[in-house]
């Protein structure tokens, strides 16, 4: 069965750095892209880029495009997302996603959430 | 980027009434590229229709999804209580990904 698990969520101030992981299971980490998804509240969601672990290619949207770090370590099937300096705009819900058909295919597997608060 | 409006933000509707949504996108969208999600409170999204039109392993036939180029429409046949939820529309063909702005389901 195919399971993302994120990491807990986290509470942070203005300018900290923050790293928060999606580990898969039940399926080959490396032949599969993982995306990472933002809602925000009142705004819906978001697509914010995507890795794939076999790899390492990595997209992202322009609007997140030197916001954040998206990676992964095959070794422990994690992928991660990361910011250098919060700001109380990022505060947010991240998904991880699974697209299992590949890279123009929908996200029909979905960790948890995080949810990120950022305040000062 | 191809910017997914929907349409109503909120519909207000009955148990056993049908729901009619509505995603239309600022450019053409391949039919194979539509994708339609449904949201609980504190749960994750869960992919309903793929493709425009075929639905996602395990989703009851009641929901159905139509649509091309601009306009898609995803249609609740008969509203069961586990369906007051938001939808959002994505298309996943051009980059970035997007997503509509979600339509709310609520009980009337």
């Amino acid at each position: 069965e195919v399971e993302l698990v994120q990491s807990g969520a986290e509470v942070k101030k203005p300018g900290e750095s923050l790293k928060i992981s999606c580990k898969g299971s039940g399926y080959s980490f490396t032949s599969y892209w993982i995306a990472w998804v933002r809602r925000v509240p009142g705004k819906g969601l978001e697509w914010m880029g995507l890795i794939y672990p076999g790899d390492s290619d990595t997209r992202y949207s322009p609007s997140f495009q030197g916001q954040v770090t998206i990676s992964a370590d095959k070794s422990i099937r994690t992928a991660y997302l990361q910011w250098g300096s919060l700001k109380a705009s990022d505060t947010a819900l991240y998904y991880c996603a699974l697209p299992s058909g590949g890279y123009s295919t929908p996200f029909d597997y979905w960790g948890q959430g995080t949810l990120v608060t950022v305040s000062s | 980027e191809i910017v997914l409006t929907q349409s109503p933000a909120t519909l207000s509707l009955s148990p056993g009434e049908r729901a009619t949504l509505s995603c239309r996108a600022s450019q053409g969208v391949g039919s194979t590229y539509l994708a339609w999600y449904q949201q609980n409170p504190g749960q994750a999204p869960r992919l309903l229709i793929y493709g425009a039109s075929s639905r996602a392993t395990g989703i009851p036939d009641r929901f159905s999804g139509t649509g091309s180029g601009t306009d898609f429409t995803l249609t609740i046949s008969r509203l069961e209580p586990e369906d007051f939820a938001v939808y959002y529309c994505q298309q996943y063909g051009t980059s970035p990904w997007t997503f509509g702005q979600g339509t709310k389901v609520e009980i009337k």
